[in-house]
């Protein structure tokens, strides 16, 4: 059964703060891994997408992947009150036609 | 170019009945994913259609079905509801171009079907 692991939360942090978000994985074979940030009553959207071990930044949000560790993260800078949300791991490969997810973090940024 | 559009958005049925969803994805997006949410237990897959194809199936009962037409458009049946069916219902489009696993999914917002 290949599962993606993530602490339900909720993670509070202050804001201007870095909020760091970390999803694990029990496929070795996974290649694809996906953060989505989804709002209360709201559909998820994609945030970054990363398929290579190391950094991969964009603005305030930046993944890191660690295929020998499995695990991936996802680093908010200077966190804002906007930016409180669930955020969704998200892995694959290409054996399989889907997404595997992991049950979100809840990230609450205390003004 | 428009999302993702779900209809209804909201539904209310009772234990034993039977109920179809709909989805239209972003103009020229050919592959279609449904999947169910509930509290605590995040996206669960349901299945993934590409070309009126189904490519890829989760670990859901029969009483659920799907389908999806020439022109892309996705529709999903549950048949003989049961109360656990309650949930948050969304589709995702994406290009259909490579391996979905490498593709961006574009979801809709959602129907919320309540079970009674």
């Amino acid at each position: 059964q290949k599962e993606v692991e993530q602490n339900s939360g909720p993670l509070s942090v202050p804001e201007g703060a870095i909020a760091s978000l970390n999803c694990t994985y029990s496929d070795r074979g996974s290649q694809s891994f996906f953060w989505y940030r989804q709002y209360s009553g709201k559909s998820p959207e994609l945030i970054m997408s990363i398929y290579s071990n190391g950094d991969k930044e964009d603005g305030r949000f930046t993944a890191q992947l660690n295929k020998a560790s499995q695990y991936v993260s996802l680093l908010i800078r200077d966190s804002q009150p906007s930016d409180s949300a669930t955020y969704l791991c998200a892995v694959s490969s290409d054996s399989n036609y889907q997404l595997i997810w992991g049950a979100g973090t809840k990230l609450i940024i205390k003004p | 170019k428009a999302g993702v559009t779900q209809t209804p958005r909201y539904l209310i049925k009772t234990r034993g009945q039977q109920v179809t969803l709909s989805c239209s994805p972003i103009s020229g997006h050919r592959s279609v994913s449904w999947y169910q949410q509930t509290p605590g237990q995040g996206l669960q897959f349901l299945f993934e259609y590409f070309s009126e194809t189904q490519r890829n199936k989760g670990n859901f009962p029969g009483r659920f079905s799907g389908r999806q037409f020439s022109n892309s458009r996705s529709e999903m049946n549950v048949s003989t509801l049961e109360l656990g069916d309650s949930a948050l219902y969304l589709c995702a489009s994406s290009l259909g171009q490579g391996p979905p696993s490498w593709e961006t999914q574009y979801f809709g917002p959602g129907t919320r079907l309540l079970v009674l």
